[in-house]
């Protein structure tokens, strides 16, 4: 069974640029989920999809972040304009059904010069 | 706000002997717990996943959840410096700003190391 697959690995670029991240979950996966990791903390959930419609995405900049998720299958993060404080690792993970248990893809790491 | 907590460590245990890694969580309606691993410049990994009182054993990991005090721990036997990361907990909650949803919270980790 294939793994959750992310692109690109590394991205730099610099503050008010944008950039944009693109998961694969698992197949059948319904859920999937964005997070941001900051070197040293635990992740913070950005936006949660079941499907195509967004549960939850209380924690999400919506000033400068944006996410969709297309037919319910591959999703898009989107940051515009980029600032030095987004600079962390973007994980996807992905469920069967939420509260089952998440997978993650490798993620993304971001450099905001 | 719903959290969890972890001491950050770093943990040093010498290979071989047991390590206790410990996470303790606020919200009494939570009913999901999870273990990931994480390497450096990795990301998580699931270790194990527990869901009702008692011990869960798999490997040489052991997950153990205490409901009524809040607390959740992982007992790694035969520690190996393979097994050297950083461990988080993450606990399935109600989040109170999102209707009926449930989501993890994650504690920040602990840092596990073993020594040959």
């Amino acid at each position: 069974e294939a793994g959750v697959a992310q692109s690109p690995r590394y991205k730099i670029i610099e503050k008010r640029q944008s950039v944009a991240f693109w998961c694969n979950p698992i197949s059948g996966h319904a859920t999937l989920y964005w997070y941001q990791q900051i070197l040293g903390q635990g992740p913070k959930l950005l936006i949660q999809f079941q499907n195509n419609g967004v549960v939850d995405d209380s924690q999400l900049p919506k000033d400068r972040f944006s996410a969709e998720r297309l037919k319910g299958v591959d999703s898009t993060l989107k940051i515009q304009p980029a600032k030095l404080e987004d600079s962390a690792v973007y994980l996807c993970a992905s469920s069967f059904s939420p509260p089952d248990t998440q997978y993650f893809g490798p993620g993304t790491r971001l450099t905001v010069l | 706000q719903k959290e969890v907590e972890q001491n950050s460590g770093p943990l040093s245990v010498p290979e071989g002997a047991i390590a206790s890694l410990n996470c303790t969580y606020s919200d009494r309606g939570s009913q999901s717990f999870f273990w990931y691993r994480q390497y450096s410049g990795k990301s998580p990994e699931l270790i194990m996943s527990i869901y009702s009182n008692g011990d869960k054993e798999d490997g040489r990991f052991t997950a153990q959840l205490n409901k009524a005090s809040q607390y959740v721990s992982l007992l790694i036997r035969d520690s190996q410096p393979s097994d050297s990361a950083t461990y988080l907990c993450a606990v399935n909650s109600m989040a109170s700003d999102a209707g009926n949803n449930r989501k993890l919270i994650w504690g920040l980790g602990t840092s596990l190391a073993v020594n040959p």
